[in-house]
């Protein structure tokens, strides 16, 4: 079955430091991998997805994201934090399945709160 | 373009009335999708609509109705509010709901169920 972890429900970082969001991902094939920001009273927005090729895919905002096959990882990172990258961040799977599946499977979000 | 707008932005039931949420979106995608998000469980899809005049279950249908019957509107029914509904609820829309497909999510609505 296809699932996402986000091991970490918070990460804290200072701001200048570089931050880290974790996302592990179980599926039986190909993955497509998304991750999403939410900020506070806000709806969620894409930030970068991985579909094929580079295994580092670069975002908004600064935010770039590795993809490890090997580790079925797909980790959010960011040089250098800001206190406005202050929010919570979802990572989102699909699998590549020739089917009519078109539904996201959604980790339970790590909140992210960059200290000035 | 507005993207995907959402109405009320907050609504107070009371347990047992009904209402609907209401969703478009002026993209002119094919995938539409409603999520409820609780605290702990992340984000859960309810139903989701890959065209006009057509549905499908999610995940947590129970409670819930939607229809399609234009490309552009997506509303979410509650039939009888219950307390277990309090939640945040999002739409989502996508331009064709290929597996690779970008979600444009709206503002959400907040609703609490007395």
């Amino acid at each position: 079955a296809q699932s996402v972890a986000q091991p970490e429900d918070q990460v804290n970082v200072a701001e200048g430091n570089p931050l880290t969001v974790k996302c592990t991902y179980s599926v039986s094939g190909n993955p497509y991998l998304f991750w999403y920001v939410q900020y506070p009273n806000r709806g969620l927005q894409f930030l970068l997805k991985y579909i094929t090729g580079d295994n580092l895919v670069k975002g908004s905002y600064g935010f770039e994201a590795e993809f490890n096959k090997s580790q079925t990882s797909f980790h959010l990172k960011k040089p250098s934090a800001l206190v406005s990258d202050s929010a919570l961040y979802f990572c989102a799977v699909r699998e590549d399945y020739a089917g009519n599946n078109r539904k996201l499977i959604w980790g339970l979000g790590t909140s992210l709160a960059v200290n000035p | 373009n507005a993207g995907v707008t959402q109405t009320p932005k907050f609504q107070v039931l009371k347990t047992g009335q009904s209402m609907t949420l209401q969703c478009a979106q002026d993209m002119n995608h094919e995938y539409m999708s409603w999520y409820r998000q609780d605290p702990g469980m992340g984000l859960r899809l309810i139903h989701y609509s890959v065209g006009a005049g057509i549905t499908d279950q999610g995940e947590v249908p129970n409670g819930y109705n939607v229809s399609r019957s234009t490309t552009e509107d997506f509303p979410l029914r509650l039939l009888s509010a219950a307390p277990s509904q309090t939640s945040v609820y999002f739409c989502a829309s996508s331009r064709s709901g290929r597996r690779t497909d970008t979600q444009y999510f709206g503002p959400g609505t907040r609703l609490t169920v007395l």
